[in-house]
């Protein structure tokens, strides 16, 4: 079956550390983003990728970083410029915009501090 | 900017209608979603609806759309215990972008 993976699911980091948040999607989708969501709030946009090579900033993108050289995969990076990285992070995939189709969503990673 | 509105909390007793409502603020969005997220999970799209329809039913679910008020609505028929969850609207703007709005968390009673 189609569909996006987010690995780990529960991620610990210790101060001053950098760490990779996977994602890949096997939906041929070209278009990927990375969202934070905290306890009783909405989703915020940190990053997202419309096509491979390229991606640009979102709402809260200070402290993190991407990459996209494959068209599958979209690695979130915490780094240790993030002073308050612990949230529930969120990727998703979509067509392109022409099409009706929504974002599809991973079951994310929770990532707390150790 | 633009924001999306929606109440934090909901309780319904079980078999009754759950409405939860949502506000916007682009006139130009194409289309509005709602998902649904269960506890530790991801989120799962419900419905949608394209921004000249007025109503849209898929089963137990019927979305409500007032463009000049900008106000969407999803109403839940016969709630489940398993329809608990939180509940979030979202506006689609160019370039298949989402913003969306805070979340509804619907308590479901048996």
């Amino acid at each position: 079956d189609g569909g996006i993976t987010q690995s780990p699911k529960y991620l610990f980091r210790k101060e001053g550390q950098n760490v990779t948040l996977s994602c890949e999607q096997n939906l041929n989708h070209d278009a990927m983003y990375w969202y934070r969501q905290d306890p009783g709030q909405g989703l915020r946009l940190i990053y997202y990728s419309q096509i491979v090579n390229d991606f640009q900033k979102g709402d809260i993108a200070e402290g993190y970083s991407v990459s996209r050289e494959k068209k599958e995969s979209f690695p979130l990076t915490v780094t240790s410029a993030q002073k308050n990285p612990t949230a529930f992070y969120l990727c998703a995939s979509s067509t392109p915009e022409d099409s009706n189709q929504p974002q599809h969503f991973g079951d994310g990673t929770r990532l707390s501090i150790l | 900017g633009e924001d999306v509105e929606q109440s934090l909390f909901l309780s319904v007793r079980e078999g009754d209608s759950s409405v939860i409502n949502c506000t916007y603020t682009d006139s130009s969005s194409t289309y509005l979603y709602w998902y649904k997220q269960e506890p530790g999970a991801g989120l799962q799209l419900l419905t949608y609806i394209f921004s000249n329809m007025d109503m849209k039913q898929d089963q137990r679910l019927t979305v409500l759309l007032n463009k000049k008020d900008k106000h969407l609505s999803l109403r839940i028929a016969d709630t489940q215990t398993g329809d608990s969850a939180i509940y979030f609207c979202a506006e689609r703007h160019a370039g298949n972008m989402l913003t969306f709005g805070g979340g509804t968390r619907l308590m479901v009673k048996p």
